[in-house]
C-alpha cells in the first residue's frame, strides 16, 4: 500500500526544537521528494520546503530559513522535518507530501511543485 | 496573508456549477502553468484535484475543472454534490522565492 505514516503529535515549551517524521511505503523512496506542509489551526496551507529523496537537495521557504532542517533516511525510507526555535505561532499540523508523478507518452515524470500523497498530519502545539 | 487570493466562501445548489477564482500576479499565476487546486475535507489531509492549470490525475471525477487567464485562475466545479462540500485550495510555483504558494482557501457550501 502506497502511505506515507508520520509520527505521533507533540507537545514543545516555546524556544524547543520538534522533529518530526515521515515514513513512506509502497513505492520507491528515491524516486521522488518529499515536501512539508504545514495547517494552523483554522488556517490555510503553508509550504515549508521540500527535499530530494534521491541527493538530499533542499529548498526551503524563505520564512523558515535557519529554523528548518529536512533530512531523509534512504535505509528506513523516512524524511524528517526539524524545526527549531518554536513559537506559539509554529503550532499546527504538519504533513508531509510526495512529489506528484505522472506518465506520459511512455515516459513518467516527477514535479515537486505539486503533491500527490499526503501524510495524515501531526499537530505541533506550542505552548508554555 | 496569503501570496494568493481566494474568496472566503463560495455555496451552490446539488446538480448546479460553481467557480472558485485564484488571483495571483506574473511572478506566480500569470507567469507560469504551474497552478494546483487542493480539495480538503475537515480533519483531512488534502487531495489534489488539477495540476497544470487545467489537468486532472487519475481518479478525479471530470466534474472538476480548471482554466487560467492572465493573472486569474479558475477551478469550476460542474454538478454539484453533496460530498464537494469542502475546503479549496489553489497553488503555484512563484519565481520570487522558488517555491510553492497556497491561496487563503475557500470553504465551498453545498446547500
Amino acid at each position: 500500500q502506497v502511505q506515507l505514516v508520520q509520527s505521533g503529535a507533540e507537545v514543545k515549551k516555546p524556544g524547543a526544537s520538534v522533529k518530526v517524521s515521515c515514513k513512506a511505503s509502497g513505492y520507491t523512496f528515491t524516486s521522488y521528494g518529499i515536501s512539508w506542509v504545514r495547517q494552523a489551526p483554522g488556517q490555510g496551507l503553508e509550504w515549508m520546503g521540500w527535499i530530494s529523496a534521491y541527493n538530499g537537495n533542499t529548498n526551503y521557504a524563505q520564512k523558515l530559513q535557519g529554523r528548518v532542517t529536512m533530512t531523509t533516511d534512504t535505509s528506513t525510507s523516512t524524511a524528517y522535518m526539524e524545526l527549531r526555535s518554536l513559537r506559539s505561532d509554529d503550532t499546527a499540523v504538519y504533513y508531509c507530501a510526495r512529489d506528484f508523478g505522472y506518465c506520459s507518452g511512455g515516459s513518467c515524470y516527477t514535479n515537486h511543485w505539486y503533491f500527490d500523497l499526503w501524510g495524515r498530519g501531526t499537530l505541533v502545539t506550542v505552548s508554555s | 496573508q496569503s501570496a494568493l487570493t481566494q474568496p472566503a466562501s463560495v455555496s451552490g445548489s446539488p446538480g448546479q456549477s460553481i467557480t472558485i477564482s485564484c488571483t495571483g500576479t506574473s511572478s506566480d499565476v500569470g507567469g507560469y502553468n504551474y497552478v494546483s487546486w487542493y480539495q480538503q475535507h475537515p480533519g483531512k489531509a488534502p487531495k489534489l484535484m488539477i495540476y497544470d492549470v487545467s489537468n486532472r490525475p487519475s481518479g478525479v471525477s471530470n466534474r472538476f475543472s480548471g482554466s487560467k487567464s492572465g493573472n486569474t485562475a479558475s477551478l469550476t466545479i460542474s454538478g454539484l454534490q453533496a460530498e464537494d462540500e469542502a475546503d479549496y485550495y489553489c497553488s503555484s510555483y512563484t519565481s520570487s522565492s522558488t517555491s510553492v504558494v497556497f491561496g487563503g482557501g475557500t470553504k465551498l457550501t453545498v446547500l
